[in-house]
């Protein structure tokens, strides 16, 4: 199947600075979504992205859509204890089939 | 409005023993998937399906495991038997596609299996 390269794996930030985490993949894809998943729950959708180039905010998350259409990068600003968590790409490739990266685990010291 | 539910949250049972999990996706969205999540890894596709259809379900090991949508609503994922391999998180999602529009999709809690 189509492969997700999602960086870093983990993250260890101090409160109030900016992140950044991205997602490459061997394909092209034409959506691209980004999750937070909190311990013993499902993802959450933070932003989705439906075109190449598009660049959303949603709060202090900003995410965008990649040019070849084959990678998206997901900021957050001036972090804040609750944005531990993980993190995870998806991209939907050929036939509506979603692919997911591998995450990346946030952790912030107040 | 509703999330996608899913039950149970938490299952511990004896291998080559049975399983079903349940999920009642939000209201008015006609696709629904089944995901396995492992360890410390993003979540991988089990099935898909539109409406009562199961459009996708190449990376469900079919000898062991089955799923159903009756009506086009609610759906089961069964295990039978589990096998020690089978111990994920069992997730829930569902979107609403019309036509060629982009979808999004919504998950559910999800569904610890323990494989002992």
């Amino acid at each position: 199947g189509q492969q997700l390269n999602q960086s870093p794996q983990s993250m260890f930030i101090q409160e109030g600075e900016d992140v950044s985490m991205n997602c490459t993949s061997s394909s092209i894809f034409n959506t691209w979504l980004w999750y937070k998943q909190d311990p013993g729950e499902g993802p959450v959708l933070l932003i989705a992205l439906y075109k190449a180039g598009e660049l959303t905010s949603n709060g202090r998350l900003t995410a965008q859509f990649g040019i070849t259409r084959k990678d998206s990068f997901l900021n957050i600003s001036a972090s804040i204890p609750s944005d531990v968590g993980i993190y995870f790409c998806a991209g939907r490739g050929n036939f509506n089939k979603f692919y997911f990266g591998s995450g990346t685990k946030l952790n912030v010291k107040p | 409005e509703a999330g996608v539910v899913q039950s149970p949250r938490y299952k511990i049972i004896e291998k080559k023993q049975p399983v079903a999990f349940w999920c009642n996706p939000i209201s008015g969205h006609n696709t629904l998937y089944w995901y396995r999540q492992n360890l410390g890894q993003g979540p991988e596709l089990l099935i898909r399906y539109e409406n009562e259809e199961a459009v996708d379900d190449s990376q469900l090991p079919k000898d062991r495991f089955s799923a159903e949508r009756l009506k086009g609503v609610d759906s089961t994922l069964k295990i039978q038997p589990a096998e020690l391999g089978d111990s994920a998180v069992y997730l829930c999602a569902s979107s609403f596609r019309q036509g060629l529009a982009a979808d999004t999709q919504y998950f559910g809690p999800g569904t610890r299996l323990t494989v002992l």
